[in-house]
């Protein structure tokens, strides 16, 4: 059983197109961590969300942490090639649980 | 800093052998995860160690055993392979609790295929 389910798994778009990465579950975590993870390697952490609510924003990349602390939204304005790669959410509780993963393929 | 290292970075295991996989950090994080990663299922936590000597399951143990005999390693075994443990495993470090909002660094993998 997955406890977080990102939608959607696979995403591809033009340059310069925006996109947004959702990651759900029905279990309250104490945080959210974004990670992107590149083909060949292990996974690299984003950001971390704590605050219900709580919006962060890194250059093109905002992230949302639900009011409920049950879901999180990931939003790239103006992706570029170098936004390429798979991005997964893991929600922290007594262990890291990471959602499905969203492919992102970002065509120049 | 080398950060998480593992070894080795390929392997191709028949049916019912064994094989072990190291997993090392310089950061003197005091827990360290193994996963597994499948196409479509994100990463999925086989064991953890909360310190030095000590180890925990995760979700999915089954056929993994592990050991912590020193900080800095953290030992990944599967005593007798199963083509379902087809997968690229993870090692990861954390400093501390993840729910001390703590980051995770994590090694480069190793691809295992078992036939």
């Amino acid at each position: 059983t997955q406890l977080l389910e990102q939608s959607p798994q696979f995403l591809s778009i033009q340059e310069g197109e925006n996109l947004t990465v959702y990651c759900n579950s029905s279990s309250v975590f104490s945080s959210l961590q974004w990670y992107r993870q590149e083909p060949g390697e292990g996974p690299v952490l984003l950001v971390t969300v704590v605050t219900g609510g709580e919006v962060k924003k890194l250059k093109r990349l905002t992230f949302q942490f639900g009011d409920a602390r049950k879901d999180s939204s990931l939003h790239i304005t103006a992706a570029q090639p170098g936004d390429t790669g798979l991005y997964l959410c893991a929600g922290a509780g007594n262990q890291f649980y990471f959602g499905t993963g969203t492919s992102l393929t970002v065509i120049p | 800093n080398a950060g998480v290292t593992q070894t080795p970075k390929f392997r191709v295991l028949k049916t019912g052998q064994s094989m072990t996989l190291l997993c090392a950090q310089d950061m003197n994080h005091e827990y360290m995860y193994w996963y597994r990663q499948d196409p479509g299922m994100g990463l999925r936590l086989i064991h953890y160690s909360v310190g030095e000597g000590t180890t925990a399951k995760g979700e999915v143990p089954d056929g993994y055993n592990v050991s912590r005999l020193k900080k800095q390693n953290f030992l990944l075994g599967l005593e007798s392979a199963a083509p379902s443990q087809t997968s690229v495993y993870f090692c990861a470090s954390s400093q501390d609790h993840p729910s001390s909002y703590n980051e995770q660094f994590f090694g480069p993998g190793t691809r295992l295929t078992v036939l």
